[in-house]
């Protein structure tokens, strides 16, 4: 079993949508969660970061770890095509990167697609 | 401000052959890693660097060196390509090399090894 689990989709959805993308982590080490954007061939952009358990918001983008349940998500509201790109859940035993429990752990990526 | 760059966008190598895939930050970042990505396999980390002549390795390093001899720069080095390392690789940096900093990405690197 990976550590981290990410279903790759494609996920397609109608403008205006709410967006539920999801990753689950084998690794109860783990306390620091991010999730970045990354359009078709470019690199990978952060779009949030969440420390332990908990929400966080940011205009449309909410992110949410529940560490009970080894399971973090991502909404994504009012969803435009602009927010057409593949979205990577990342994450991290350790505050300082580097070392066997600092290194970021990625999932595959879910790619989503958004219509007007 | 540049951000991350990367050279060359795209290489094919043959079998065998060695590179160097160039990495450049001028954000004055102490902290740069380099990634591979492929299908079905998500981002992995090969090397990274927290300073100026420290180096050490990541997830998959086999095949890759990698220096760093200044803060701006990070070369990786392919010392005899294989098809298995047909990937596309990403240079990223960040200020502290913490959870709290962000990582920065280039535009990557496409390499076919033939």
């Amino acid at each position: 079993q990976k550590e981290v689990e990410q279903d790759p989709g494609p996920l397609s959805v109608p403008e205006g949508a709410i967006v539920s993308l999801n990753c689950t982590y084998s690794n109860s080490a783990f306390q620091y969660f991010m999730w970045y954007r990354q359009y078709s061939r470019k690199g990978p952009e952060l779009l949030m970061y969440t420390y332990s358990s908990g929400n966080k918001e940011d205009g449309r983008f909410t992110a949410q770890v529940d560490k009970s349940s080894k399971y973090i998500s991502l909404f994504i509201r009012d969803s435009q095509p602009s927010d057409s790109a593949t979205y990577l859940c990342a994450m991290s035993a350790s505050y300082n990167y580097g070392g066997s429990q600092g290194n970021l752990i990625f999932g595959k990526g879910t790619k989503l697609s958004v219509k007007p | 401000n540049a951000g991350v760059t990367q050279t060359p966008k795209f290489q094919v190598l043959k079998t065998g052959q060695s590179m160097t895939l160039q990495c450049a930050q001028d954000m004055n970042h102490e902290y740069m890693s380099w990634y591979r990505q492929d299908p079905g396999m998500g981002l992995r980390l090969i090397h990274y660097s927290v300073g100026a002549g420290i180096t050490d390795q990541g997830e998959v390093p086999n095949g890759y060196n990698v220096s760093r001899s200044t803060t701006e720069d990070f070369p990786l080095r392919l010392l005899s390509a294989a098809p298995s390392q047909t990937s596309v690789y990403f240079c990223a940096s960040s200020y502290g090399g913490t959870a709290t900093d962000t990582q920065y990405f280039g535009p990557g690197t496409r390499l076919t090894v033939l």
